[in-house]
């Protein structure tokens, strides 16, 4: 069975400061994927990543970044520079072929930013 | 290409009614996933259907919950009997194939969920 655990379920930071969000996952397949989404207070999900366990470079995208660490089954996800639109609940989330694809979501961070 | 669409995107429903929530892929897509999302939870798979077919189900309530994807038309999510537990967001997402083979991976689009509110 998968597993995400996210340990941080709520960050509040002041505007420009840098905020890392935490993900562990648990899984005995060789072959998953994993991913952040992020959910504004409008309710939708909005894919940020996916990254494939056997791809372990870490990414850059704008103030956005990840570092994936299979050693210790974690996959961060940093955001640099915070705006007040950054504010949202952040779902870091796991998927192997053996089982569909189907999602194992973590029980999501919320982010506040304030001004 | 439109994207995945739900409806309604709100629903009210009293205790003991039914619900029918709706998914339509985006086109030529076949497989379809329903997750739900709990208030101040994170969302949790319930069922995955190719056309015609359930293939996991796994994640569904034992009863009061079905789930279809016919040859033609949405997929639906039907609640019988709701109660105020069922409250929650219903998310479906969209594949155009479930296994993509080692190596390559089928995204699955999420539609805008679909908040049903049991009274």
């Amino acid at each position: 069975a998968q597993k995400v655990t996210q340990a941080q379920t709520e960050i509040s930071v002041v505007e420009k400061e840098d905020v890392t969000l935490d993900c562990v996952y648990e899984t005995r397949d060789t072959t998953y994927y994993l991913f952040w989404y992020k959910q504004p207070p409008s309710g939708e999900l909005v894919f940020l990543i996916r990254r494939n366990s056997f791809d372990e470079q870490n990414e850059i995208s704008g103030r956005y970044s990840w570092n994936f660490q299979k050693s210790t089954s974690s996959f961060n996800f940093t955001i640099t520079a915070s705006q007040v639109v950054d504010s949202a609940v952040y779902f870091c989330a796991l998927s192997v072929e053996a089982a569909g694809n189907k999602l194992t979501f973590g029980g999501g961070t919320r982010v506040l930013v304030k001004p | 290409n439109a994207g995945v669409m739900q409806n309604p995107r709100h629903l009210v429903r009293r205790r003991g009614q039914e619900a029918r929530l709706r998914c339509s892929p985006m086109k030529g897509h076949s497989h379809v996933y329903w997750y739900r999302q709990l208030p101040e939870e994170g969302l949790k798979f319930m069922v995955y259907l190719q056309k015609e077919n359930i293939i996991d189900e796994s994640g569904m309530p034992k009863e009061r919950f079905s789930a279809e994807f016919p040859k033609e038309g949405p997929s639906i999510l039907r609640i019988q009997q709701v109660v105020r537990g069922d409250s929650a967001a219903y998310f479906c997402a969209s594949s155009p194939r479930g296994l993509a083979g080692v190596g390559a991976y089928n995204e699955q689009f999420f539609g805008p969920g679909t908040r049903l509110t049991v009274l």
